[in-house]
């Protein structure tokens, strides 16, 4: 499975967009990335994935590199409630029904008024 | 909409005493998942299930089994519980592999 590196902490002025890095370098072609969120000690929440185009929704948009070998989760514009450890992950999956979903440490998004 | 319930959502179990942990899904997804999260830390994988009827080992799946039961269900249980499983356990399930996985609020086991 494909590793993440991301940075431990970041913080983010309110109404200030929030660009949260991601390496994962050893990414294979038919993997893709996704974003998870997790406020507060509460179940992690999907924000966003992608395989190799720029994804945009209501939460967020995700930058993919050309190389596919990192990528940037982009809240346009943070709000306090936006204060969350933030995961990327590299989803593995396999010819048969495997499905794993491997978290890291994440990085902690602190936004300050 | 219900989604991911888990039961109990807190636990105090002494050393040795075992337990099941049960999780619920009103999704129809095919995949299920069971995690860990020690203090200040991430995620981590103990076993998955692709689909009713598989099961299969995550990151951490030592002194742990688990049941798929049906497409809803999916258990956890601890035959002999250790402190070092103290823990926040958190329950997923997605339709499959390229969807979102929708989480539990979690169970808070302590085990003394």
């Amino acid at each position: 499975d494909a590793k993440t590196t991301q940075p431990p902490s970041m913080d983010c002025a309110e109404g200030r967009a929030a660009n949260l890095p991601c390496n994962h370098s050893t990414i294979s072609g038919n993997e893709y990335v996704y974003w998870y969120r997790q406020i507060h000690s509460q179940g992690p929440q999907y924000i966003i994935h992608g395989l190799k185009n720029n994804e945009t929704n209501e939460m967020a948009s995700l930058i993919i590199t050309e190389d596919r070998k990192s990528s940037t989760l982009i809240l346009p514009h943070a709000t306090l409630r936006d204060t969350a450890v933030y995961y990327c992950i590299v989803r593995a999956f396999y010819g048969g029904a495997t499905n794993k979903l491997i978290f890291g440490t994440g990085t902690l998004l602190a936004v300050q008024p | 909409n219900a989604g991911v319930t888990q039961t109990p959502k807190f636990q105090v179990l002494k050393t040795g005493q075992s337990m099941t942990l049960q999780c619920a899904q009103d999704m129809n997804h095919n995949s299920m998942y069971w995690y860990r999260q020690d203090p200040g830390m991430g995620l981590r994988l103990i076993y998955y299930s692709a689909s009713e009827g598989t099961t299969d080992k995550g990151e951490v799946p030592n002194g742990y089994n688990v049941s798929r039961l049906n497409k809803r269900e999916f258990s956890l249980r601890l035959e002999s519980a250790a402190p070092s499983q103290t823990s926040v356990y958190f329950c997923a399930s997605s339709e499959d592999r390229y969807t979102e996985a929708f989480f539990g609020q979690g169970t808070r086991l302590t085990v003394v």
